[in-house]
């Protein structure tokens, strides 16, 4: 079954510890993204990555750092300097060859990540 | 800047209702894409449809239908004869480059 595999599905972290969220896509798909949602919020974009060992910031990349080593794979490593990181992390993936903003998106069923 | 308006926070309708859902949108690209997606309450975001600037044909899908007017800047989204499946949050988006910018959303409770 070919998709978007994010773990773990829930996370708690102690105040002053980084995490990695992973997320790994069989689609073969180009590009990947993170998102952040928030309680009655829409979708805020982290990073994304539209090729290996390349990737941009989104509009809220401020205490988070990701990689992209393999084409499958982009993980995202919520480190202590975000503020407020407990929310719902959405990742997901599209091709690239329609061009700029053309791709459907298609996402994973996410990880709730909350900081005790 | 992109930006992506749904003014209804949440819905209640019967079973068996329709329903329609708004979403406006802002941007100054002749070029762009716009897009819906669902949000069961498991999280995962689902694919619904997608439509370019350039296709102003409404578009039907069993129980979906969409109405794109860019006279009004607004792609709109019907369920018709709704079900107490189609309970979800519903989110339409703008595409902005290589990111999309989504509206905040719209929670639809079907009442069986």
């Amino acid at each position: 079954d070919g998709g978007i595999t994010q773990s773990p599905k829930y996370l708690f972290r102690k105040e002053g510890q980084n995490v990695t969220l992973s997320c790994e896509q069989n689609l073969n798909h180009d590009a990947m993204y993170w998102y952040r949602q928030d309680p009655g919020q829409g979708l805020r974009l982290i990073y994304y990555s539209q090729i290996v060992n390349d990737f941009q910031k989104g509009d809220i990349a401020e205490g988070y750092s990701v990689s992209r080593e393999k084409k499958e794979s982009f993980p995202l490593t919520v480190t202590s300097a975000q503020k407020n990181p407990t929310a719902f992390y959405l990742c997901a993936s599209s091709t690239i060859a329609g061009g700029q903003g053309s791709d459907t998106q298609y996402f994973g069923p996410g990880t709730r990540l909350t900081v005790l | 800047a992109q930006k992506v308006t749904q003014a209804q926070t949440e819905i209640s309708v019967v079973e068996k209702e329709d329903v329609t859902l708004d979403c406006v949108y802002e941007t100054r690209d002749t070029t762009y894409y716009l897009f819906w997606y669902k949000q069961p309450p498991s999280g995962e975001l689902v694919f619904l449809i997608r439509r370019n600037s350039f296709d102003e044909q409404n578009e039907i899908s069993g129980r979906y239908s969409w109405n794109f007017q860019k006279s009004t800047s607004s792609f709109n989204f019907t369920i018709t004869a709704s079900q107490v499946v189609d309970s979800a949050v519903y989110f339409c988006a703008l595409s902005d480059g290589w990111k999309l910018t989504f509206g905040t959303g719209t929670r639809l409770t079907i009442i069986p």
